[in-house]
């Protein structure tokens, strides 16, 4: 079956560094994506990767490693406003998009 | 542009009841989805379109049916409604199928079903 890991939730400190594992095992694999939702909102898109390495895009980065079926979501000088569910996907040999549960990211002052 | 519109934003049924949901976009998008979310679980597929005229099942398809007369509308019905459909349903769009595939969503309907 297909399967993606993240964990159900985390807690981190304003102005700090947190990241967000997600692990997967999907049929075959044509990208992942981090979507960010926000209590009772859709979600948004965050960030892309394909190929293995990292993608930066301001506090916000992405990490991939397909060979361990990995990523992980690198949020930076946290604000207040960060506090929200970060959603794992991926896209898999069929180009579906297969989801995580979500993360819950509480961001304490 | 409004992106994707969903209506209702809220709605309360009885057990088998009936209702449409209706999800517009006004980005010129191919491919339109429609997905549910229920606490504790990812966004599960259960109906999508990957042009006007055409649907295709997802992940939990099962008392669902959709349609897409116009390649902008994409619409959700439930027949005979069961409480086991309360949730949350998000409509999403994408201009393309392939594998960088970045889907807009709408603001959700919130569905009970009593």
């Amino acid at each position: 079956g297909q399967n993606i890991d993240q964990p159900t939730e985390m807690t981190a400190t304003e102005g700090a560094i947190v990241q967000i594992n997600c692990t997967y095992q999907t049929s075959g694999f044509n990208g992942l994506f981090w979507y960010q939702q926000h209590a009772g909102e859709a979600p948004t898109f965050l960030s892309y990767n394909v190929l293995d390495g990292l993608e930066e895009k301001g506090r916000f980065s992405s990490f991939l490693s397909r060979s361990k079926g990995y990523s992980y979501l690198l949020l930076k000088e946290l604000q207040m406003k960060d506090s929200a569910s970060y959603l794992c996907a991926v896209t898999d040999s069929n180009y579906q998009l297969i989801w995580g549960a979500g993360t819950k990211l509480i961001i304490k002052p | 542009n409004a992106g994707v519109t969903q209506t209702p934003k809220f709605r309360v049924l009885k057990t088998g009841q009936s209702m449409t949901l209706l999800c517009a976009q006004d980005m010129n998008h191919e491919y339109m989805y429609w997905y549910r979310q229920d606490p504790g679980m990812g966004l599960r597929l259960i109906h999508y379109s990957v042009g006007e005229g055409t649907t295709a099942k997802g992940e939990v398809p099962d008392g669902y049916n959709v349609s897409r007369l116009k390649k902008q509308n994409f619409l959700l019905g439930l027949e005979s409604a069961a409480p086991s459909q309360t949730s949350v349903y998000f409509c999403a769009s994408s201009l393309s199928g392939d594998s960088y595939n970045e889907q807009f969503f709408g603001p959700g309907t919130r569905l009970t079903v009593l």
